[in-house]
């Protein structure tokens, strides 16, 4: 079955330096992937997806994400934080049928 | 701008009460989606619909109901059937009604239901 697992629950970093979300997927298909950005009582915003051509997405606001096969991972990174990136942080299957498989999430908390 | 508007932002029930959450999209979609989100946790796919007239059960579809009598409108009914409705709930669409479509979902602002 496919699923989606992010490594990490919480990641804190200081504004300026790089930030690295992890997500892992587990597939038998060439997958779909998508990560999502969720600020506080708002709803998700798309930051990139990776749809099978690069291998390397850039995203909106400076992330991009770079699809591994042999390593089944799709990591969020982008080179230097900003407070306004502080908000949860999804890694996204698409199941087929338009159903999304979500990962639990990522808080990505910056500080000054 | 095109969008999609969920109402109320807040609500609350009381029990045994029925509520009706809102999702309107002017993005001229064929898919909708209705979604629970509850902390620490990714989000639940209540119920689905790839086309007018139709919807299809989601992950967790019990004490919940939807309609879809209108291409633009997918209202969401939490029952009092639904034992612990507190969540927000986040409405999506997406231009994809064939198997496998790669295409992104674009999600309203969500709705917060508590309970009184």
């Amino acid at each position: 079955a496919q699923s989606v697992t992010q490594l990490d629950s919480h990641v804190s970093v200081s504004e300026g330096t790089p930030v690295l979300l992890r997500c892992n997927y587990s597939s038998s298909y060439s997958p779909s992937l998508f990560w999502y950005v969720q600020h506080p009582n708002k709803g998700l915003q798309l930051l990139l997806k990776y749809t099978s051509a690069a291998t390397l997405v850039k995203g909106i606001n400076g992330f991009e994400a770079e699809f591994k096969k042999s390593e089944t991972s799709f990591h969020l990174t982008k080179p230097s934080a900003h407070m306004s990136d502080a908000a949860e942080y999804f890694c996204v299957y698409s199941g087929g049928y338009n159903k999304l498989i979500f990962g639990a999430g990522t808080r990505l908390a910056v500080h000054p | 701008d095109g969008g999609i508007t969920q109402s109320p932002k807040y609500l609350f029930r009381k029990e045994g009460q029925n509520v009706t959450l809102s999702c309107e999209q002017n993005l001229n979609h064929d898919a909708m989606y209705w979604y629970r989100q509850d902390p620490g946790q990714g989000l639940r796919l209540i119920y689905y619909s790839q086309i007018v007239n139709d919807f299809q059960k989601g992950d967790i579809a019990e004490g919940y109901s939807v309609s879809r009598e209108k291409k633009e409108s997918f209202p969401l009914t939490v029952t009092s059937a639904q034992k612990n409705p507190t969540a927000f709930y986040l409405c999506a669409s997406s231009t994809g009604r064939e198997v496998y479509s790669n295409q992104p979902q674009h999600f309203g602002d969500g709705t917060r239901l508590s309970i009184l």
